[in-house]
């Protein structure tokens, strides 16, 4: 099993410019999440998504979009990038609530300058 | 406030040493607490995971929660260079939507 895969890696954007950041799992988890981790801040909730065509805001959603066509994928669109958007972005799945644990992909690392 | 608050360190310690990481919470109702570790450009995995008060102890880990005082610990017998990593407390927000993260703390342990 692969577990969570996400890509790119690494990106460098330009203010103003957009990109989907991917994100897949194959564990069949109905929870999947999107975390941003800026420096010595922990990591903060952007989206988050119980099932194949239901996703919420979390704590940190302006500038950000998702959707959750399939159980597998859960992409985060960035749109007109900014530099607070430079972070290490993580996406998570979960088997059922977040009382079950989290597995993490290894995170893409964005740059806006 | 925040409703998970983490000293950030970083914390430095000799190999052999006993760890010991803090968390506090502002919620009261929070009751399942989860200790994740995440090593240096990795994703976070989880550690260890305690309901309510008391202790639970996994090989040299051992979580402990407060409920009393709102704290939560996590103890490191016998460190180890390996155990070097950001540990992170969480707890499912209110709603149980998803993990609420403290900041991390960064420990080295030095051999």
């Amino acid at each position: 099993n692969a577990g969570v895969t996400q890509t790119p890696k690494f990106r460098i954007l330009k203010i103003g410019q957009s990109m989907t950041l991917q994100c897949a799992q194959d564990m069949n988890h109905n929870y999947m999440y999107w975390y941003r981790q800026d420096p010595g801040m922990g990591l903060k909730l952007i989206y988050y998504s119980v099932g194949a065509g239901i996703t919420d805001k979390g704590e940190v959603p302006n500038g950000y979009n998702v959707s959750r066509s399939t159980t597998e994928d859960f992409p985060l669109r960035l749109e007109l990038a900014a530099p607070s958007q430079t972070s290490v972005y993580f996406c998570a799945s979960s088997y059922s609530s977040p009382l079950y644990e989290q597995y993490f992909g290894p995170g893409t690392r964005l740059t806006v300058t | 406030q925040k409703e998970v608050e983490q000293d950030p360190g970083p914390l430095s310690v000799p190999e052999g040493a006993i760890v010991s990481l803090n968390c506090t919470y502002s919620n009261s109702a929070f009751q399942y607490f989860m200790w994740y570790r995440q090593y240096s450009r990795k994703g976070p995995e989880l550690l260890m995971y305690t309901y309510s008060s008391g202790n639970k102890e996994d090989g040299r880990f051992t979580a402990q929660v407060d409920k009393s005082s709102k704290y939560i610990s996590l103890f490191i017998r016998d460190s180890q260079p390996s155990d070097s990593a950001t540990y992170l407390c969480a707890t499912p927000d209110t709603g149980r939507r998803a993990l609420t993260f403290g900041s991390g703390t960064r420990l080295q342990v030095q051999p």
